[in-house]
């Protein structure tokens, strides 16, 4: 099994619409959370990132972390176009060589018609 | 504006030659990351460095090799490419835990690599 698990999608939905990404994951060492925007033929860039379970906002994106069940989900509101990427959910884990390294989920592309 | 950035966007090459992939940042950033993107396999990290003249094996090494004389450049090398090599590459870096932030890493632009 996979330690984080992403559906690839590809996911379309039309303009407005509430668009929900989610990822699961089997290590419980997981820590941070934080979810990836990368447009096409693009680096991917930070989004969002969490620590706790609950949820955070920034703008029209939710953050969620449920840490019980080990699941996490970004929501978009008011979808638009230029939404139209892949998103990518990563987590952070102390990886015994003095710092840190991210596990990436596989991302989402997502595209949102006009 | 914080940047990495990946000294070429695209770049074509033959089997067999020696490829050097470029990666600078000027974040004073101790942590730097190369990955390899491909579809259906998403980013697999090939080797990182936490300090100067320092490197670890990621989950895909094999084939490359990496050298970081200074804290600001990483740079990855294709000793013999092969087209299964054929990827997009992506440099990333990020701070030291001593330094305290959210450890998300920012991601140069990436490399379009095709071995022909």
């Amino acid at each position: 099994q996979k330690e984080v698990e992403q559906d690839p999608g590809p996911l379309s939905v039309p303009e407005g619409a509430i668009v929900s990404l989610n990822c699961t994951y089997s290590n419980s060492a997981f820590q941070y959370f934080m979810w990836y925007r990368q447009y096409s033929r693009k680096g991917p860039e930070l989004l969002m990132y969490t620590y706790s379970s609950g949820n955070k906002e920034d703008g029209r994106f939710t953050a969620q972390v449920d840490k019980s069940s080990k699941y996490i989900s970004l929501f978009i509101r008011d979808s638009q176009p230029s939404d139209s990427a892949t998103y990518l959910c990563a987590m952070r884990t102390y990886s015994g060589a003095g710092s840190y390294q991210l596990t990436f989920g596989k991302g989402t592309k997502l595209s949102v018609i006009p | 504006d914080v940047k990495v950035t990946q000294s070429s966007r695209y770049l074509v090459k033959r089997t067999g030659e020696k490829v050097f992939l470029e990666c600078v940042q000027d974040m004073d950033h101790e942590n730097m990351f190369w990955y390899r993107q491909d579809p259906g396999l998403g980013l697999r990290l090939i080797y990182f460095s936490y300090d100067v003249k320092m490197k670890e094996k990621g989950d895909i090494p094999e084939g490359y090799s990496v050298s970081r004389e200074k804290k600001e450049r990483f740079s990855l090398i294709l000793e013999s490419a092969s087209t299964n090599q054929t990827s997009m590459y992506l440099c990333a870096s990020s701070l030291g835990d001593r330094r305290g932030s959210n450890y998300g890493y920012t991601f140069g632009s990436g490399t379009r690599l095709t071995v022909v």
